[in-house]
C-alpha cells in the first residue's frame, strides 16, 4: 500500500493568514508515462462528506476558491490556503489514486 | 446533479454481517466506479473497495476476506456487506462515485455502530 503521511496533525491560523499543510507519499505517486501526480486534496467538515478541492496535485476543482492551491511532485505535496477564512475550518486530507487500495493521509485539522 | 444516499441498519451485533445500500439518483450506476469508504470515530478515512457496472470488484486487502460489494443496475443501487463485524468496524460509512480516479460525488454518510 502507498502510505500517505500529513504534517502537521493540526494547526491554528489567524483569519487572513496563510495555512500550509504537507503530505508525503511512500512511494512516489508520479506516473512516469504521463508525468501526472495522482494526488488529491479533500476538505472535510463535521456532518458533511469530504469535498474534493484539488486533483492531479495542483488542479483546483470547479467552484473551489482560488485561495486554495496545491503544489508538489513525486513524494512531497503541499496544500496552501493563502488567506484563511472562517469557513475553511475543517480537516484536510490528501489521497493517492495512483493504485489500489486508495489511501488517505491521517488528516490535518485547521482551526482559527 | 448526481446524488448518493446510504441506507441500512445503524446498529449491528458483533459477529453479524453489516449490510448497506447506496441509492444513486441523477446518474446511472451503469457507468463509472462505485465505492465504499469508511471513517471510524476520531480517525481517518479508509477505502473499502469499489465495483464497476460489469460487477468486477477490487477490495482493500485489509478487509478483503470479509467484504462483498454488489451492484443492481435495475434499481440503480450498489451495496456493501461486511461479515463478522467487531467494534473496530464501528464507523461512518460513505458511498461515493469514482470518475477518472477521482471521488467526485459522495453520500452524506451513515453511522454504523457494532454493539450487543
Amino acid at each position: 500500500d502507498i502510505v500517505m503521511t500529513q504534517s502537521p496533525d493540526s494547526l491554528a491560523v489567524s483569519l487572513g493568514e496563510r495555512a500550509t499543510i504537507n503530505c508525503k507519499s511512500s512511494p512516489s505517486v508520479l506516473y512516469s508515462s504521463n508525468k501526472q501526480n495522482y494526488l488529491a486534496w479533500f476538505q472535510h467538515k463535521p456532518g458533511q462528506p469530504p469535498k474534493l478541492l484539488i486533483s492531479w496535485a495542483s488542479t483546483r476543482e470547479s467552484g473551489v476558491p482560488d485561495r486554495f492551491s496545491g503544489s508538489g511532485s513525486g513524494t512531497d505535496f503541499t496544500l496552501t490556503i493563502s488567506s484563511l477564512q472562517a469557513e475553511d475550518v475543517a480537516i484536510y486530507y490528501c489521497q493517492q489514486y495512483y493504485n489500489t487500495p486508495r489511501t488517505f493521509g491521517q488528516g490535518t485539522k485547521v482551526e482559527i | 446533479q448526481v446524488q448518493l444516499q446510504e441506507s441500512g441498519p445503524g446498529l449491528v451485533k458483533p459477529s453479524e454481517t453489516l449490510s448497506l445500500t447506496c441509492t444513486v439518483t441523477g446518474g446511472s450506476v451503469s457507468s463509472y466506479y462505485w465505492t465504499w469508504i469508511r471513517q471510524p470515530p476520531g480517525r481517518g478515512l479508509e477505502w473499502i473497495g469499489y465495483i464497476y457496472n460489469t460487477g468486477s470488484t477490487i477490495y482493500n486487502p485489509s478487509l478483503k476476506s470479509r467484504v462483498t460489494i454488489s451492484i443492481d443496475t435495475s434499481k440503480n443501487q450498489f451495496s456493501l456487506k461486511l461479515s463478522s463485524v467487531t467494534a473496530a468496524d464501528t464507523a461512518v460509512y460513505y458511498c461515493a462515485r469514482e470518475v477518472n480516479e477521482l471521488f467526485d460525488y459522495w453520500g452524506q454518510g451513515t453511522l454504523v455502530t457494532v454493539s450487543s
